[in-house]
């Protein structure tokens, strides 16, 4: 079935660098990434939709200077998370539309320190 | 706006016991999908199920089961002869269609099961 890899799976960096993570759809073409954030024992939280070639779309109250999305290709979307800290330590997913539903990234593990 | 709800937010259960997990939903659109996913304490997210709002129609895959209701608005998930490796927490979904042409997906707050041996 479809794939969509994310990564890093984990990555501990230090308050005020950025972090970019990295969603690449396989051997599909995903037209528009949804962007989730969950905290620890917490659902899902949509934080954006990128769609190719165009702005990402953002939730309210998620900051678009801070969570930087990049959707340049077909196969792949970019979330940078910039000047980091430890408040945005969390859990960030990737999913991509499908034909049966929606295709899941691994996630990321991001730990400001 | 929608919204969906999962009351339990934990159950334990013991191995080959079976289970239910539920799920109700609230939306306005009448044309939309709910989906379950399986959380393993890995973190990613393994799709089980989308159902079509205009299909009632009961499914059984192995040993899971799903129970979808529109009069009640509910989509019940029931695990035949747990097993450990259910262990998990499991959300339910659903997705409405936005007018701009792509669908936005509201995860309800998760149940975690523990299948005790």
């Amino acid at each position: 079935g479809a794939v969509v890899s994310q990564h890093p799976s984990r990555v501990i960096c230090k308050s005020g660098t950025s972090v970019k993570i990295e969603c690449r759809s396989l051997d599909f073409q995903a037209t528009t990434m949804f962007w989730y954030r969950q905290f620890p024992k917490q659902s899902l939280m949509l934080m954006a939709t990128s769609n190719e070639g165009s702005k990402a779309t953002y939730e309210q109250g998620v900051e678009k200077d801070k969570f930087l999305i990049n959707h340049a290709s077909l196969t792949l979307s970019t979330l940078t998370v910039t000047s980091a800290h430890p408040e945005d330590s969390s859990f960030y997913i990737c999913s991509a539309r499908q034909n049966y539903g929606y295709t899941f990234g691994s996630g990321t593990r991001l730990t400001v320190v | 706006a929608q919204k969906v709800t999962q009351a339990q937010t934990e159950i334990s259960v013991v191995e080959k016991e079976d289970v239910t997990l539920d799920c109700v939903y609230e939306t306005r659109d009448t044309t939309y999908y709910l989906f379950w996913y399986k959380q393993p304490p890995s973190g990613e997210l393994v799709f089980l199920i989308r159902r079509n709002s205009f299909d009632e129609q009961n499914e059984i895959s192995g040993r899971y089961s799903w129970n979808f209701q529109k009069s009640t608005s509910s989509f019940n998930f029931t695990i035949t002869a747990s097993q450990v490796v259910d262990s998990a927490v499991y959300f339910c979904a659903l997705s409405d269609l936005y007018s701009g042409g792509y669908q936005k997906v509201t995860f309800g707050t998760g149940t975690k099961l523990q299948v005790i041996p």
